[in-house]
């Protein structure tokens, strides 16, 4: 039962420190996610990949957040420095594109104190 | 723009009851894709159906059905005869060629 993983599950920190959160797509997709759940904005794409190479990143804040895919297996989101607003439950999700389904991570939830 | 729109914030209703969660969008593009995902307790978001722009027709799978209907830009979707384990946050989500935009949600519950 093939799934996306992700790492850590929980997560938290304190204000200006960097934190990297990992994500491990299901074999033989070639898209994949990063998406940010919180209350108040609701679940937003932050950026993807095709074929590990980035297609959109423009939900992200430039400044502090940067993703990359080193390997076909690895996805990573990074945050430096974080910051309190940065709280939210972040999630991986891998699949064939914007216009197939998307299978997601379990999320890492991450608190900046 | 693109817009989805999920009205229902939280139902419950009773267990065995028929619940039906709306789901209203906007787009300019005529070739765009709608989808439901369901987030139960756990967490996980999970893909429970897929629909293009140039398929009308229902769809019902088990207790599950989703009527879509492009004249009233909705895609809603029903539970019959709804069980606790239906209860979850439903997303819609709308995609389109290089992006995809997911609504509120709905938080359902289901009373024993």
């Amino acid at each position: 039962d093939a799934r996306v993983t992700q790492t850590p599950r929980h997560k938290v920190t304190e204000m200006g420190q960097e934190v990297t959160m990992r994500c491990q797509p299901i074999l033989g997709h070639n898209t994949v996610f990063w998406y940010r759940q919180t209350m108040m904005q609701g679940l937003e794409l932050l950026a993807y990949f095709r074929n590990r190479a980035p297609l959109d990143d423009s939900g992200m804040p430039k400044d502090r957040f940067s993703a990359e895919m080193p390997d076909a297996t690895l996805a990573t989101l990074k945050i430096q420095p974080s910051e309190p607003r940065d709280s939210a439950v972040y999630f991986c999700a891998s699949g064939f594109g914007l216009s197939r389904e998307q299978y997601f991570g379990p999320g890492t939830r991450l608190t900046v104190t | 723009a693109q817009k989805v729109t999920q009205a229902q914030t939280e139902i419950s209703v009773v267990e065995k009851e028929d619940v039906t969660l709306d789901c209203v969008y906007e787009t300019r593009d005529t070739t765009y894709y709608l989808f439901w995902y369901k987030q139960p307790p756990s967490g996980e978001l999970v893909f429970l159906i897929r629909r293009n722009s140039f398929d009308e027709q229902n769809e019902i799978s088990g207790r599950y059905s989703w009527n879509f209907q492009k004249s009233t830009s909705s895609f809603n979707f029903t539970i019959t005869a709804s069980q606790v384990v239906d209860s979850a946050v439903y997303f819609c989500a709308l995609s389109e060629e290089d992006k995809i935009i997911f609504g509120k949600g709905t938080r359902l519950h289901i009373l024993p």
